[in-house]
């Protein structure tokens, strides 16, 4: 089964940027989403279609993707950016997640 | 504004049916450019895709889950449904449904979620 790969943390000081990847095989060819879920809250579309900010999502959120490995970049850290950050791609008609970073706001 | 609601019993015994319904609302589930689906979450865990299920009745399964899960839809009530048999305790999940684009399989509407224990 088609699998994406996410580091299980990423640590980073307010105000600096913080990079979350995610690869997976072929991931060149499909696009990546990424959602930010807070605790004891619905998970949040940030990026889409690799690069995409939905409305509402602040500027310090942007996407990249590079060959098999797509990147979520958080510059500008802020306190309230701490959470599990999710990216998603789709494989033959399935839906397929990673397995979740946690963004720690030290 | 699109809105999506779970709704279902919260504690399902061993063996049993875990049965959820999604009603939408501000969008009509019969608009062809939208799959409907059902995410869960075990507590402390993260994401895993189960199904979703376009208008017109075709359905996509996750693999993995494909011989105990059934979707369904119901345009008149703007609803659709999540059925998965034989539970144990390792579906306890807070259960999401959701809208996903067809055209890049994004999703971008869950509802609330709804915690569901698997206990006798």
């Amino acid at each position: 089964s088609y699998e994406l790969t996410q580091p299980p943390s990423v640590s980073v000081s307010p105000g600096q940027t913080a990079s979350i990847i995610c690869s997976g095989d072929k991931l060149d060819y499909k696009y990546a989403s990424w959602y930010q879920q807070k605790p004891g809250q619905s998970p949040v579309l940030v990026i889409y279609e690799d690069t995409k900010r939905p409305a509402g999502i602040p500027e310090r959120f942007s996407g990249s993707k590079s060959g098999n490995t797509a990147t979520l970049t958080i510059s500008g850290t802020q306190a309230m950016d701490e959470a599990d950050y999710y990216c998603q791609a789709w494989e033959s008609s399935t839906v397929v997640f990673g397995g979740g970073t946690k963004l720690t706001v030290l | 504004q699109v809105q999506l609601q779970e709704s279902g019993p919260g504690l399902v015994k061993p063996s049993q049916t875990l049965s959820l319904t999604c009603t939408v609302s501000g969008d009509s589930i019969s608009s062809g450019d939208y799959y409907w689906s059902w995410v869960r979450q075990p507590p402390g865990k993260g994401l895993e895709w189960i199904a979703y299920i376009y208008y017109s009745g075709n359905t996509y399964y996750n693999p993995s889950l494909k011989s105990r899960v059934t979707i369904s839809v119901d345009t008149s009530k703007n609803q659709f449904s999540l059925k998965l048999s034989s539970v144990t305790a390792a579906d306890t999940a807070v259960y999401y449904c959701a809208r996903v684009w067809r055209s890049t399989y994004t999703i971008d509407y869950w509802g609330q979620g709804t915690l569901v224990t698997v206990s006798s």
